[in-house]
C-alpha cells in the first residue's frame, strides 16, 4: 500500500532554514507528481508546491516563492523541501501527498503522509 | 484569503442528507475540476471525491459530488456519526497558477 512518511520538523528561529524529507513506498515514486501542502494550527489547509515526475517542472504558492525550494531523489524514493528565511507564518504541519495523475498531473491529492510539525518561534 | 468560499459549518442528524457549497469563479471551478477531501481531526486529510463527482475505491457511495458553473458541491446522505469531519474544496487556479483549497466546512453529527 501506499505511504508517504515526513520527518524534519522542528523548532526553528525566524530568518532560519529547515529541510523536511518525505519517504515513500508502496508505488513507483518516479511517476508520480508529488506536493506539499500545509495546515497552520487550527487553521485551513494550503498547497504549498508541486514537483514533476523527473523534477523538470516545479510551481510554488506565492507565499513562499523564492524562498522554498522543493526536489526529489528518485534512486531514493524521497521528496524534500528547503525552506529558507523561515517566518513565524510558516508555522504548520507539512503533509506530502501523490498526486492522482501519474505522468501528467491531475491537481488532486490521493494520498497524504502524516505530516511534520514546523515551528517557528524566538 | 482562500479563493474558494465553503460555509463554516453543516450539520444534521443521523440518517439525514447535509449538502456543503463550494464557492469560486471563472478562473478556479469555472475552467476546472473539483475535488474533495475529509479531515477528522488530528489525522491527515483524505481524498473523497475528484474530477468533479468521482469516488476513490473504498468511498462510500453516500458521498456524491457535482460542479456547476462556477460552484460546487459535496453531498453525504444517510449521515453517520463518523462522518464527523472537516470537509475542503480544492482545485487549480489558473490566474493564481496554483492548487486552491476552500475555507473548509465542520460537519457535525447532532
Amino acid at each position: 500500500q501506499v505511504q508517504l512518511v515526513e520527518s524534519g520538523g522542528g523548532l526553528v528561529k525566524p530568518g532560519g532554514s529547515l529541510r523536511l524529507s518525505c519517504a515513500a513506498s508502496g508505488f513507483i515514486f518516479s511517476d508520480s507528481y508529488m506536493n506539499w501542502i500545509r495546515q497552520a494550527p487550527g487553521k485551513g489547509l494550503e498547497w504549498v508546491s508541486y514537483i514533476s515526475s523527473s523534477s523538470t517542472y516545479t510551481k510554488y504558492a506565492d507565499s513562499v516563492r523564492g524562498r522554498f525550494t522543493i526536489s526529489r531523489d528518485n534512486t531514493k524514493n524521497s521528496l524534500y523541501l528547503q525552506m529558507n528565511n523561515l517566518r513565524a507564518e510558516d508555522t504548520a504541519v507539512y503533509y506530502c501527498a501523490r498526486d492522482g495523475g501519474g505522468f501528467y498531473p491531475k491537481y488532486y491529492f490521493d494520498s497524504w503522509g502524516q505530516g511534520t510539525l514546523v515551528t517557528v518561534s524566538s | 484569503q482562500s479563493v474558494l468560499t465553503q460555509p463554516p459549518s453543516a450539520s444534521g442528524t443521523p440518517g439525514q442528507r447535509v449538502t456543503i457549497s463550494c464557492s469560486g469563479s471563472s478562473s478556479n471551478i469555472g475552467s476546472n475540476t473539483v475535488n474533495w477531501y475529509q479531515q477528522v481531526p488530528g489525522t491527515a486529510p483524505k481524498l473523497l471525491i475528484h474530477t468533479n463527482s468521482q469516488r476513490p475505491s473504498g468511498v462510500p457511495d453516500r458521498f456524491s459530488g457535482s460542479r456547476s458553473g462556477t460552484s460546487a458541491s459535496l453531498a453525504i446522505s444517510g449521515l453517520q456519526s463518523e462522518d464527523e469531519a472537516d470537509y475542503y474544496c480544492a482545485t487549480w487556479d489558473d490566474s493564481l497558477n496554483g492548487c486552491v483549497f476552500g475555507t473548509g466546512t465542520k460537519v457535525s453529527v447532532l
